[in-house]
């Protein structure tokens, strides 16, 4: 069986700090795709990024960045110079290859305060 | 503009009630699912479907049920025998064989 565990609820920081957002998951698979989705206050799940598991080199993307390391099975999700546009529940997520399951974590809340 | 529409966004509901739940999609995606959020618990999958007029349960279907008569509709019914049907519910959708998921905006249902 898959799980994802995000052991941070809720994380509270003040604009212009950086904030990291940790991610364990589980796996018996040797193939497989990890996610991160940002769900805003709109309730709407907004797609961040996918690595597949043959891949773990880190992203950067803007002020966000993922470090992948397979032999911790970590896939951690920072936040640099947050805004107060980045507070919503950052949802880290697990799927095999084959087929269409995904296996989300329980979320972190981050809040960014002016 | 392509997307998911979940309607309604808002619910309200006397125990004992059967509720349907719409989702529709113009993204021409093949694979439609159902989730339900509940606080700290993430994202539970209860029914996806990968084509019309099939679909299969997810983690916790009971008490739901679906049907995929159209590409482009998923509705789920909360019926009576959902022990705790207060929850936020999310549609999604995805072509097959992709990974990402696209979300709509989600239903929140109450059961007074």
């Amino acid at each position: 069986a898959q799980k994802v565990t995000q052991a941070q609820t809720e994380i509270s920081v003040v604009e212009k700090e950086d904030v990291t957002l940790d991610c364990v998951y589980e796996t018996r698979d040797t193939t497989y795709y990890l996610f991160w989705y940002k769900q805003p206050p709109s309730g709407e799940l907004v797609f961040l990024i996918r690595r597949n598991s043959f891949d773990e080199q880190n992203e950067i993307s803007g002020r966000y960045s993922w470090n992948f390391q397979k032999s911790t099975s970590s896939f951690n999700f920072t936040i640099t110079a947050s805004q107060v546009v980045d507070s919503a529940v950052y949802f880290c997520a697990l799927k095999m290859t084959a087929g269409n399951k995904l296996t989300f974590g329980g979320g972190t809340r981050v809040l960014v305060k002016p | 503009d392509g997307g998911i529409t979940q309607s309604p966004k808002y619910l309200f509901r006397k125990e004992g009630q059967n509720v349907t739940l719409s989702c529709e999609q113009n993204l021409n995606h093949d694979a439609m699912y159902w989730y339900r959020q509940d606080p700290g618990q993430g994202l539970r999958l209860i029914y996806y479907s990968q084509i019309v007029n099939d679909f299969q349960k997810g983690d916790i279907a009971e008490g739901y049920s679906v049907s995929r008569e159209k590409k482009e509709s998923f509705p789920l019914t909360v019926t009576s025998a959902q022990k705790n049907p207060t929850a936020f519910y999310l549609c999604a959708s995805s072509s097959l064989g992709a990974n990402v998921l696209t979300f709509g905006a989600g239903s929140r249902l109450t059961v007074l």
